[in-house]
C-alpha cells in the first residue's frame, strides 16, 4: 500500500473561482470519504462513495460542491464559486471496512 | 447540540503517567467508535476502534466503551512526549457518515 494521496497539497484561489481536488485512495479500497476540517475542529463529513456510487452526501454540502468517482478508483471534489468560508483542509480517506485511512489533505485558502 | 463531545483541553500529563481522554455521544444507535491521533499539521491516523461494551487493549492504549452511558474513553499508559497530539473521537451510527468530535489536545511533559 502506498497510502492515500491527494493533489494539490495546497491551493490558493480568489473568491469566485472554481477549484478541483483529486484523491487517489489505497488500491482495492472500495470506500472513499471526503471531509473538511477547520482549525480547532474535527473532520466534518462531506460525502461517501462505495466504488463509483455516491451513497451519502452531507446536508451541509451546498450545491457549489460536487464530487465524483467515475471508475471507482480516484475521486475529485469540485468547489464552484469559492467563498472565503470555504478555506479549510479538505481530507480524503479510504478503506475496505469501517477503518478509514486518511490522505495528507489539500489546504485551500480563498482570498 | 453537538453529537460527539470532547473536552478541547489541553490535557497536560507528566511523562510516564496515564492520560485519560473522554468522549460522549448523543445517538443511542451508534454502533462503532474510533479514536484517531492527529499531530499538528498532519492528517488523522487511527489508533483504535471499539464496537462492544468493555475494554479493548492495544499496547499502551486501552479504549473503553459504555453504551448505556453513551461514553467512550481512551487511556494511554506510560505517556511519552511523542504522544502529544490532538485525539479525535469518531462515532458511526450504522450509516456511512462518521461524526468526529472537536478533539482533545494532549501535552505530555518531559
Amino acid at each position: 500500500d502506498t497510502g492515500v494521496s491527494q493533489d494539490p497539497r495546497h491551493k490558493i484561489t480568489k473568491r469566485g473561482q472554481n477549484v478541483t481536488f483529486r484523491c487517489d485512495p489505497i488500491s482495492e479500497h472500495n470506500r472513499l470519504y471526503w471531509y473538511r476540517q477547520t482549525l480547532g475542529q474535527g473532520p466534518e463529513f462531506l460525502t461517501y462513495f462505495q466504488n463509483e456510487a455516491q451513497l451519502e452526501k452531507s446536508r451541509l454540502l451546498s450545491d457549489r460542491f460536487s464530487a465524483e468517482r467515475p471508475k471507482g478508483s480516484f475521486s475529485t471534489l469540485e468547489i464552484q464559486r469559492t467563498e472565503q468560508g470555504d478555506s479549510a483542509m479538505y481530507l480524503c480517506a479510504s478503506g475496505r471496512t469501517d477503518t478509514q485511512y486518511f490522505g495528507p489533505g489539500t489546504r485551500l485558502t480563498v482570498l | 447540540q453537538k453529537e460527539v463531545e470532547q473536552n478541547s483541553g489541553p490535557l497536560s500529563v507528566p511523562e510516564g503517567a496515564i492520560a485519560s481522554l473522554n468522549c460522549t455521544y448523543s445517538d443511542r444507535g451508534s454502533q462503532s467508535f474510533f479514536w484517531y491521533r492527529q499531530y499538528s499539521g498532519k492528517s488523522p491516523e487511527l489508533i483504535m476502534s471499539i464496537y462492544s461494551n468493555g475494554d479493548k487493549e492495544d499496547g499502551r492504549f486501552t479504549a473503553q466503551l459504555n453504551k448505556a452511558s453513551q461514553y467512550v474513553s481512551l487511556l494511554i499508559r506510560d505517556s511519552q512526549p511523542s504522544d502529544s497530539a490532538t485525539y479525535l473521537c469518531a462515532v458511526n451510527s450504522g450509516t456511512y457518515k462518521y461524526i468526529f468530535g472537536t478533539g482533545t489536545r494532549l501535552k505530555v511533559l518531559a
